[in-house]
């Protein structure tokens, strides 16, 4: 079974750290990882993308991605209340085949 | 606007009587799939579709069926509810690119099977 595993939280940090959220994946097939950021009782959005080993930077988010260690991580900047969210890690392969982690609540505290 | 409709948004019925939960997009997307939502499992995928007459289980079919006879379109079927189908259902929607799929989602419809 592919899975996709986070640490579910709560993660506190203060207002203007840096959030670390991570992620780890079972499929070595796997070839796209999203963060999608879900408010509570909303549907999720997707916030960043990333394809390749490295780092993905887009304004106060940077994913990064280990394939040999197969680890995804997002870390957001200047963290804002406004950021108080469930952070949702998900992997797909080549068969259109999507799998969502169970998300790590992030709260910001003022 | 670019968005995915779902509906009914909430829903309450009883054990064994059918219902439908539909879905449209008006992005002209190829893409389209369910889910449901369920504390601490995450979004589990139900049925996917890559496109018009073409369809696929996902993660979690049992109990459910879908049809996609229109690009739009991409309707829930629970023939005979169970209380185990109490969930937040999401309909989700996106191009097929060689980088993936780039889901956009619906509301949600919050099911209440008693």
């Amino acid at each position: 079974q592919k899975e996709v595993e986070q640490n579910s939280g709560p993660l506190s940090v203060p207002e203007g750290a840096i959030a670390s959220l991570n992620c780890t994946y079972s499929d070595r097939g796997s070839q796209s990882f999203f963060w999608y950021r879900q408010y509570s009782g909303k549907s999720p959005e997707l916030i960043m993308s990333i394809y390749s080993n490295g780092d993905k930077e887009d304004g106060r988010f940077t994913a990064q991605l280990n394939k040999a260690s197969q680890y995804v991580s997002l870390l957001i900047r200047d963290s804002q209340p406004s950021d108080s969210a469930t952070y949702l890690c998900a992997a797909q392969d080549y068969g259109q085949n999507f799998v969502f982690g169970p998300g790590t609540r992030l709260s910001v505290l003022p | 606007e670019a968005q995915v409709t779902q509906n009914p948004r909430y829903l309450i019925t009883v054990t064994g009587k059918k219902l439908t939960v539909t879905c449209s997009q008006n992005m002209n997307h190829e893409y389209m799939s369910w889910y449901r939502q369920d504390p601490g499992l995450g979004l589990r995928q139900i049925y996917y579709s890559m496109n018009v007459e073409v369809t696929d289980k996902g993660d979690v079919p049992e109990g459910y069926k879908v049809s996609r006879k229109e690009k739009r379109n991409f309707p829930l079927i629970l023939e005979s509810p169970s209380p185990n189908q109490t969930s937040l259902y999401f309909c989700a929607s996106s191009f097929t690119t060689y980088r993936g799929l780039q889901l956009f989602f619906g509301p949600g419809t919050r099911l209440t099977v008693l």
